[in-house]
């Protein structure tokens, strides 16, 4: 069966450190998203990508990036975590040509200490 | 832009009765919308949708209202389960293929 796969699954890291948080899929969709949940915000996009190559900023894009090699895997990186960073933190996938509906992975919880 | 607010962030319903959960949105251009639920620790899942062209979609126990003039979508399910209880999403269309959503209104079915 097709999935999103998502690691780590929980996460600690300190202020200042680089993190990296993966996302794969084998539904061989074109398009791939990166969201944080927070009480009280729902889910807020942070980057999103259409294609290979392709990578666009969200709503809430400061601090993070990532990098579209394959249309699998969609990296997101934390370049210096802070404490506000802490989250769950949830990919997402969607077929260009059909209906748009997102499926997400299980989430990943980072907490910044 | 798109603003999408979900104003009740808990319901509490008996099962067997009729929940009722409410969005609204800002931006009319678009015409795709969206409803998702979410257990602790896992990611949302896709509920069901309705189209602009529809004031109605029904799914089983799940049917969405749509109300273009007011831009007010709601979801209701009847009867209620417990196993219904969960977190509920609304998703409103936004440029290219994203969606907004809401802060979500925590679903509970009281047995």
């Amino acid at each position: 069966d097709a999935e999103i796969t998502q690691s780590p699954r929980h996460k600690i890291t300190e202020t200042g450190r680089q993190v990296t948080l993966a996302c794969h899929q084998t539904w061989n969709h074109n398009n791939m998203f990166w969201y944080r949940q927070d009480l009280g915000h729902g889910l807020r996009l942070i980057h999103y990508s259409y294609g290979v190559q392709d990578t666009n900023k969200g709503e809430v894009s400061d601090g993070y990036s990532v990098s579209r090699s394959n249309t699998e895997d969609l990296p997101l990186t934390l370049e210096s975590a802070a404490s506000s960073q802490t989250s769950v933190y949830f990919c997402a996938t969607s077929l260009r040509t059909s209906g748009f509906e997102q499926f997400f992975g299980p989430g990943t919880r980072l907490t910044v200490l | 832009d798109q603003q999408v607010k979900q104003n009740s962030p808990s319901l509490s319903v008996q099962e067997g009765r009729i929940s009722i959960l409410n969005c609204d949105y800002t931006n009319s251009m678009f015409d795709y919308f969206l409803w998702y639920k979410k257990y602790p620790a896992e990611g949302p899942t896709f509920l069901i949708s309705i189209s602009s062209i529809k004031d109605k979609n029904e799914d089983g126990r799940f049917t969405v209202f749509l109300n273009k003039s007011a831009k007010h979508l709601s979801l209701h399910i009847v009867p209620s389960q417990p196993g219904d209880s969960a977190v509920y999403f609304c998703a409103a269309p936004h440029y290219g293929q994203n969606f907004v959503f809401g802060p979500g209104t925590r679903l509970s079915v009281l047995p």
